[in-house]
């Protein structure tokens, strides 16, 4: 089953723009990761963020992790034809395993 | 490193034939992960092991699926016998405990599987 709900499951933005990606979860977690998939290739991961952080930033990657809403949000600034893919959040729980999200697809155009 | 390997990249199968997806993790790596990923219902966590253990496999679908790990650096998810329904691409994930307890997972390009 799936722990987390994104939103939106699909956004298009004009390159240069920042794209801003929420999930969703419903159990306690010990920390949450963001994933990025390219059409026909395998997840890469992009960042992780433990349950007692509340921002953590990677180069133009800014997330954000609200436990007591059981949320968080991925930001891409200035963003770029090359990060059209679809994102997912994952959350690592008790159990040593990730439950991911349903993901965003995201088209930036040139 | 060469990443995890997985093998075949694509296969197709006459319903009621034996799958065997293979998976090399990244050496060192203590975790190993199979997902399934389909249009409706996602990346789903078919099995995982930690020390080439079995640890959760509640989300192998059924008996037809099964998986081992008989050493370190090789893992097989098979299927027996298949059906149509399982098609799917089927990824291989290793990871390995750096302490606090958080995961980071590699991911291998994934089997995409069609059963006919």
């Amino acid at each position: 089953s799936q722990q987390g709900e994104e939103d939106p499951q699909a956004l298009s933005i004009q390159e240069g723009e920042n794209a801003t990606m929420n999930c969703s979860y419903k159990t306690s977690i010990n920390n949450l990761q963001w994933y990025r998939q390219n059409s026909g290739r395998g997840l890469v991961h992009l960042i992780l963020i433990r349950s007692n952080e509340r921002e953590k930033h990677s180069g133009r990657l800014r997330v954000t992790l609200d436990t007591s809403k059981k949320s968080s949000s991925l930001l891409i600034t200035a963003s770029r034809a090359a990060d059209t893919a679809s994102y997912f959040c994952a959350t690592e729980g008790s159990a040593r395993q990730l439950t991911f999200g349903s993901g965003t697809q995201l088209t930036v155009l040139p | 490193d060469a990443g995890v390997i997985q093998s075949p990249r694509h296969e197709v199968t006459e319903m009621g034939q034996e799958v065997t997806l293979r998976c090399k993790p990244i050496s060192g790596h203590d975790y190993l992960f199979w997902y399934r990923q389909t249009m409706m219902r996602g990346l789903e966590l078919l099995i995982y092991f930690n020390n080439n253990v079995p640890i959760d496999d509640s989300g192998m679908p059924e008996d037809r699926f099964s998986a081992k790990m008989p050493n370190a650096s090789f893992s097989t998810l098979k299927i027996q016998p298949s059906e149509p329904r399982d098609s799917a691409v089927y990824f291989c994930a290793s990871s390995f405990n750096w302490g606090g307890g958080a995961l980071g997972y590699t991911f291998g390009s994934g089997t995409r599987l069609t059963v006919v």
